[in-house]
């Protein structure tokens, strides 16, 4: 079963605001990743936070991991029409070789 | 960067016939992945590699079999495709110690 649940599916903002999408995991990780994917495209890793951190940055992104609550968020900030894509969280379970993909949410950015 | 390419881009294939997709990768990354993406489901991991000869099962394994013989190559064959199997495959590779995965372009296969 899927380890990562996201939150929503779908997101539609205007360009310029800030887009905030959640995901909500089972076990313990050792980190919880984030992924874009543009249409007909592969994934891109785009930040990863460690089970010891509580918030990274990187440019308009920033990303918060509460372990007690197994949930984290991603906020983009400012929104381009280039943001518009799909966006995956994964997490990197204790133990495991592997990634755990969530269903994504679909983040559209109108002009 | 990871060069990273999946053959063939396209595929159409009949119900009953094999079918194998092959990943390359240009650097010696030890870990291999193959997933699966549908909608409604996200990305699905079918098997991965952890080294030459050295593979395992994913969440989504039946139907499916996997070779890597050379570092370099990850081969995913369906032995008989079915239509459920119409799907976008994507090869990914591990390139950090952390588990960060670089993905390839995708296949996209139909079963008919």
């Amino acid at each position: 079963s899927q380890q990562g649940e996201e939150d929503p599916q779908a997101l539609s903002i205007q360009e310029g605001e800030n887009a905030t999408m959640n995901c909500s995991y089972k076990t313990s990780i050792n980190n919880l990743q984030w992924y874009r994917q543009n249409s007909g495209r592969g994934l891109v890793h785009l930040i990863l936070i460690r089970s010891n951190e509580r918030e990274k940055h990187s440019g308009r992104l920033r990303v918060t991991l509460d372990t007690s609550k197994k949930s984290s968020s991603l906020l983009i900030t400012a929104s381009r029409a280039a943001d518009t894509a799909s966006y995956f969280c994964a997490t990197d379970a204790i133990g495991a070789q592997k990634l755990v993909f969530g269903q994504g949410t679909r983040l559209t950015i109108n002009p | 960067d990871a060069g990273i390419t999946q053959s063939p881009r396209h595929k159409v294939t009949e119900t009953g016939t094999p079918v194998t997709l092959r990943c390359h990768q240009t650097e010696n990354h030890r870990y291999m992945y193959w997933y699966r993406q549908d909608p409604g489901h996200g990305l699905r991991l079918i098997h991965y590699s952890y080294g030459v000869k050295d593979t395992d099962k994913g969440e989504v394994s039946d139907g499916y079999s996997v070779s890597r013989s050379k570092t370099e190559d990850f081969l995913l064959t369906l032995e008989s495709a079915t239509s459920s199997q119409t799907s976008v495959y994507f090869c990914a590779i591990r390139t950090g110690g952390e588990n960060e995965q670089y993905f390839g372009p995708g296949t996209r296969l139909t079963v008919t």
